[in-house]
């Protein structure tokens, strides 16, 4: 158990659908990611909010929309997806965002289909 | 711009005998380097990390890796390999000064240990 809770595990949504996606740690941590696990890419980077502060938005289009009320939840709110917005989103969290040696801690992610 | 590359998608190994996942990375500054592993529908898991000193870095579950500053790499190795260390295997790097660096991940290396 890394610290770092997600759900849901499992999603699936129409293309017309609205849906969002939660993160919660109790780490004490204060910068937290969203990623996006496709298979055979890389693991994309999609949004970094540091002390509840969006740091980093990798042009994601804006059918996605984060939220980060506080320092220990993260949303991901979805609308309109397509069909290739299906994947494995992965959402992080770090003591902050520029401390050189931190290391992320992971949730299990929620595999997002979308039909 | 920071990138890593793992050269191998797929890596066999029959079990006992002695494991190898290969990474060489490309950064501006001096690198911080990081493994993590993903088993089946869970996140990512750290490993290990290289910031600074030996470069042999031990990490968990038997794991260690060997910084190489001339050939730029950070190969991960294990004396054993056990069934249950078949996963997926990411490579990490963040360059320094670390202020405004994100992670960049590799693609991934998937090892599989056979009986």
């Amino acid at each position: 158990e890394t610290g770092v809770t997600q759900t849901p595990r499992h999603l699936v949504m129409g293309m017309t659908n609205k849906k969002s996606l939660k993160c919660e740690q109790h780490l004490g941590h204060n910068a937290m990611y969203w990623y996006k696990q496709s298979a055979k890419k890389p693991l994309e980077l999609m949004f970094v909010y540091n002390f509840k502060e969006q740091t980093e938005n990798n042009s994601v289009p804006s059918r996605f929309s984060p939220e980060c009320p506080n320092s220990s939840h993260l949303f991901l709110h979805l609308h309109t997806l397509q069909p290739e917005d299906s994947a494995l989103y992965l959402c992080a969290s770090s003591r902050d965002r520029d401390s050189n040696n931190e290391k992320l801690f992971f949730g299990s992610g929620t595999q997002l289909s979308v039909l | 711009a920071q990138s890593v590359a793992q050269p191998e998608d797929q890596v066999n190994v029959a079990e006992g005998n002695p494991l190898t996942v290969k990474c060489t990375y490309s950064v501006s500054g001096n690198p911080y380097l990081f493994w993590y592993v993903q088993y089946p529908n869970r996140g990512l898991q750290f490993l290990l990390k290289y910031i600074t000193g030996d470069n042999l870095v031990k990490g968990s579950y038997g794991f260690e890796a060997e910084f190489n500053k001339s050939q730029t790499s950070f190969h991960l190795k294990k004396p054993s390999a056990l069934v249950s260390d078949s996963a997926l295997y990411f490579c990490a790097v963040r360059d320094t000064p670390s202020y405004g660096q994100n992670f960049v991940f590799g693609p991934g290396t998937r090892l599989s240990v056979l009986p």
